[in-house]
C-alpha cells in the first residue's frame, strides 16, 4: 500500500475557471476527508465521506465547492468559478474507523494539491 | 464548537535536548481523540502520536510522549533527544464525534 495519493500536486488557474482534484485513499479505508490549509495555518475541515455517503460539510464549503466519492473509492473535489481566496493547499486524508482492534480514528494524509488562483 | 489552541507559534531547541509543545482544547464531549501531527517543510503531514481520552495513561512513541490532562483540557507533546529531522510544523488536533479540529501549529526548529 502506497498511502494516500492526490493529483495533481500543483495547479495554477485563472480566476473564474473550474478545477477538479482527485484523492485516492488507502485501500479499504472507509472514511475520506477533505481539508483546506492556508499558509501558516492548520488544516480546516471541508467535508468527509463514510464509504460513498457524504456525511458532513463545513460552512467553509460554499456552493462553488462539490465533492464526490463514487463507489466509495477515490474522491474528487471540484471548485467552480475559482476566486483568488481559494488559493490554498487542499489535503485529503483517509481512515479505517472500525478495525478488529476497535475504533481507529487515525487519519492518514496525502501530500496535498497546492492551488494558485491568479 | 471544539477549539484547539497552540500558544507557541515558534520554538527552537538544541539538538539532543528536550522540548515541550503545548496544546489546549475546549470541548463538551467526553469521548474524543487527540493527535499530534508533524508537517516537515514542503512535505506531507504524518502522525506523531495519538491519545484516546478514555485512557488515563499517557501515550508514548519512542522519543515522543504526551502529558494528557483531561480535566485541564491540556495535551502537550514532549520530544526527547531532539534530532535535526524533527524540524517541522507540529499540529495538535482534536477529534470528537465526526468533528476534526486542528490548532494553528508550532514551528519547531532543531539547531545543531
Amino acid at each position: 500500500d502506497t498511502g494516500v495519493s492526490q493529483d495533481p500536486r500543483h495547479k495554477i488557474t485563472k480566476r473564474g475557471q473550474n478545477v477538479t482534484f482527485r484523492c485516492d485513499p488507502i485501500s479499504e479505508h472507509n472514511r475520506l476527508y477533505w481539508y483546506r490549509q492556508t499558509l501558516g495555518q492548520g488544516p480546516e475541515f471541508l467535508t468527509y465521506f463514510q464509504n460513498e455517503a457524504q456525511l458532513e460539510k463545513s460552512r467553509l464549503l460554499s456552493d462553488r465547492f462539490s465533492a464526490e466519492r463514487p463507489k466509495g473509492s477515490f474522491s474528487t473535489l471540484e471548485i467552480q468559478r475559482t476566486e483568488q481566496g481559494d488559493s490554498a493547499m487542499y489535503l485529503c486524508a483517509s481512515s479505517l474507523v472500525w478495525t478488529v482492534a476497535g475504533v481507529q480514528e487515525t487519519q492518514y494524509f496525502g501530500p496535498g494539491t497546492r492551488l494558485l488562483v491568479l | 464548537a471544539q477549539t484547539v489552541t497552540q500558544s507557541q507559534p515558534e520554538m527552537s531547541v538544541q539538538e539532543a535536548e528536550t522540548v515541550t509543545l503545548s496544546c489546549t482544547y475546549d470541548t463538551s464531549e467526553n469521548n474524543y481523540y487527540l493527535f499530534w501531527y508533524k508537517q516537515p517543510p514542503s512535505r506531507q503531514m504524518i502522525l506523531v502520536i495519538r491519545q484516546e481520552a478514555y485512557k488515563q495513561q499517557n501515550a508514548t512513541e519512542n522519543r515522543f510522549s504526551v502529558n494528557f490532562q483531561k480535566a485541564a483540557k491540556s495535551f502537550s507533546l514532549k520530544i526527547s533527544d531532539s534530532q535535526l529531522g524533527d524540524t517541522a510544523m507540529y499540529f495538535c488536533a482534536f477529534m470528537g464525534g465526526d468533528d476534526m479540529r486542528f490548532g494553528a501549529g508550532t514551528r519547531l526548529t532543531v539547531k545543531p
